[in-house]
Parts: C-alpha cells; sequence; structure tokens
C-alpha cells in the first residue's frame, strides 16, 4: 500500500488554470504502476481524468484531453495534473490514486471550486 | 466510450438481508471490471477487480460475478458499515468509465 495526498488550490477563477499535485509515499512512484487521477462533482458520480506511469506516457479522457496535462516528477515522488480554460463544470473534489488494478490506493481527495 | 450502467441507482435493505447490484457495459468488456465502495465524504475502496477477486481486507459477504456485458456485485447479509454508494468501473478500454452509482439505505 501506499499513501497519496493532493494539495493545490481550493479556489480557480473561470478561465484560470487548475493545478494540483499528488505525493506519493511509502512507495517509488518510479514503479511499473500508472497514477492517476479521478474526479466528482459535489453529489454526483466519478469520472476518470487521465492517469501516467513512470516514463511518463499518459492516457487522457477524450472528454478532457484538450484542456488536461498530467506529468511527472520522479525527484520528488508527485505526479501532477493541470487543467486549463476551467468553468463551474469542472468543480469537483479530485483523487489521485495508484492503478494497480484496479485503483487500489487512493488520496483522501481535494475540492476545488471554480468561481470568480 | 464504453458506458455502464447501474441497476437499481437505489436501493433499500435491513441488516442481514442480502442484496444485488447489477452494471451493464455497452459492450463486452472481457472480465476488467472492478466495484468501489463509497462513503459520504470518503474516497472509494475498492472491493472487487477482474470481476471477482476480493480485494485484501474486503469481508467475504462480498462476492462478484459476470462476464462481457452484465455484472452483479452481491452482498450476501447487509451488515451497518456496508450501507455506502457502490460504482462499477471498466478498465477495458480507454477512457475508464464508471457506472452512475447505486446508493444502497438502511429500510
Amino acid at each position: 500500500q501506499v499513501q497519496l495526498q493532493e494539495s493545490g488550490p481550493g479556489l480557480v477563477k473561470p478561465s484560470g488554470t487548475l493545478s494540483l499535485t499528488c505525493v506519493v509515499s511509502g512507495g517509488s512512484i518510479a514503479s511499473s504502476n500508472w497514477w492517476s487521477w479521478v474526479r466528482q462533482p459535489p453529489g454526483k458520480g466519478l469520472e476518470w481524468i487521465g492517469e501516467i506511469n513512470y516514463s511518463g506516457t499518459t492516457n487522457y479522457n477524450p472528454s478532457l484531453k484538450s484542456r488536461v496535462t498530467i506529468s511527472i516528477d520522479k525527484s520528488k515522488n508527485h505526479f501532477s495534473l493541470k487543467l486549463t480554460s476551467v468553468t463551474a463544470a469542472d468543480t469537483a473534489v479530485y483523487y489521485c490514486a495508484i492503478m494497480v488494478p484496479p485503483l487500489r490506493d487512493w488520496g483522501q481527495g481535494t475540492l476545488v471550486t471554480v468561481s470568480s | 466510450d464504453i458506458q455502464l450502467t447501474q441497476s437499481p441507482s437505489f436501493l433499500s435493505g435491513s441488516v442481514g438481508d442480502g442484496v444485488t447490484i447489477t452494471c451493464r457495459a455497452s459492450q463486452g468488456i472481457s472480465s476488467s471490471l472492478a466495484w468501489y465502495q463509497q462513503k459520504p465524504g470518503k474516497a472509494p475502496n475498492p472491493l472487487i477487480s477482474d470481476t471477482s477477486t476480493l480485494q485484501s481486507g474486503v469481508p467475504s459477504r462480498f462476492s462478484g460475478s459476470g462476464s462481457e456485458t452484465e455484472f452483479t456485485l452481491t452482498i450476501s447479509s447487509l451488515q451497518p458499515e456496508d450501507f455506502a454508494t457502490y460504482y462499477c468501473q471498466q478498465l477495458y478500454s480507454y477512457p475508464y468509465t464508471f457506472g452512475q452509482g447505486t446508493n444502497l439505505e438502511i429500510k
């Protein structure tokens, strides 16, 4: 088991960029796993955003692909999410997780609100 | 994208009851299906992978079955801690998608 912790601003202005980092502890991010982002709008279901592996290969949800970038920093044992041109529809709890599969270990989640 | 439809969306039961949740895929996904349990304010907790493989620490009253387009999660005897929302997720093809969730409440 690894521990994951999301961090980043809880409030982002419309048309701005959402930036989150997920710090991994209890294991190396350079392991042969995929590192994922999932979001959940308030009161709604789960949406898979995308994932990255240790070599930097990414897979994104096509519904977000034009706006999303996931990156990895092996020296800091963390991976990151950037989502550009945000709107109120991007307001959600954002989770990072390790795909074993399944999505075995999750961060506690961080609420990001898009509002002026 | 592969769509997953869970039924029912809402379910009520009493402690000791057996319940079943169904997840239907819009196309065949072999056995590449996982189930998660989520309680309010918490991250999802994985219960089952590959249709029927119980994750470490998950009680044996949970079981999964199915293949291709129809899958079920069964709880054989509801316990108070089982009242939660349950999601299925397909891991067959990108983008990985989730069902809309089944809210299991106490009757």
